[in-house]
């Protein structure tokens, strides 16, 4: 299993600015991916985070909004840009296990309130 | 239409009931059937797993899939008030690790 930590849990945003969530895992791993959940709603893709090289976005997300950093097989972050109240949500990391399975790890999740 | 349908629920049921969870599905492509917990305020965790058609037991949860009709069930035997959580059934394709979600069912099971 795959342990991950997310900072920060959560955070109130004035509407304009940006925030950088961080994503640590405890042990290296091949992919990971960042999905969104606004209230009430089920996780949606944004990116995966390829480590070395550019994120690849989910029809709907972009790069300008979503930046992503993966620089190692540990660690990623996302940025939120230019930050609207839309942006409200739940922004949840996760990885992939070491089974061939699809089971993925899941942070418990930052949640962004934007005023 | 949706990739992945899912009843949103709520669903209320009483201690030791019997709970089925169901979710359908569009693209045959999808060959591994995930169903996710998650607690509130709380990260998805993996509940269980099949691959291809059939059923799956472990503990008093069965998961069922028929590929013929793209239906996906989740079934509960003697509900507990600790299953009172969402339900989120997600299919994958066997040469990715993305899942697709479904919206989620909220069960809650009381006493």
């Amino acid at each position: 299993s795959a342990v991950i930590s997310q900072k920060p849990s959560r955070d109130i945003c004035q509407r304009g600015t940006s925030l950088t969530i961080q994503c640590q895992v405890d042990s290296q791993v091949t992919m990971m991916f960042w999905y969104r959940q606004q209230p009430g709603q089920s996780l949606t893709l944004i990116a995966t985070a390829n480590q070395g090289s550019e994120a690849t976005y989910e029809s709907g997300f972009v790069i300008d909004k979503f930046p992503i950093s993966r620089p190692n097989l540990t660690f990623s972050t996302l940025t939120v840009s230019n930050m609207s109240p839309e942006d409200s949500s739940i922004y949840l990391c996760s990885a992939s296990g070491t089974r061939n399975t699809g089971e993925l790890f899941f942070g418990e999740g930052s949640r962004l309130t934007v005023l | 239409q949706k990739e992945v349908e899912q009843d949103p629920g709520p669903l209320s049921v009483p201690e030791g009931a019997i709970v089925s969870l169901n979710c359908t599905y569009s693209n045959s492509a999808f060959q591994y059937f995930m169903w996710y917990r998650q607690y509130s305020r709380k990260g998805p965790e993996l509940l269980m797993y099949t691959y291809s058609s059939g059923n799956k037991e472990d503990g008093r949860f069965t998961a069922q899939v028929d590929k013929s009709s793209k239906y996906i069930s989740l079934f509960i035997r003697d509900s507990q008030p600790s299953d009172s959580a969402t339900y989120l059934c997600a299919p994958k394709k066997g040469n990715t690790d993305k899942l697709i979600f479904g919206t989620g069912t909220r069960l809650q099971v009381f006493p």
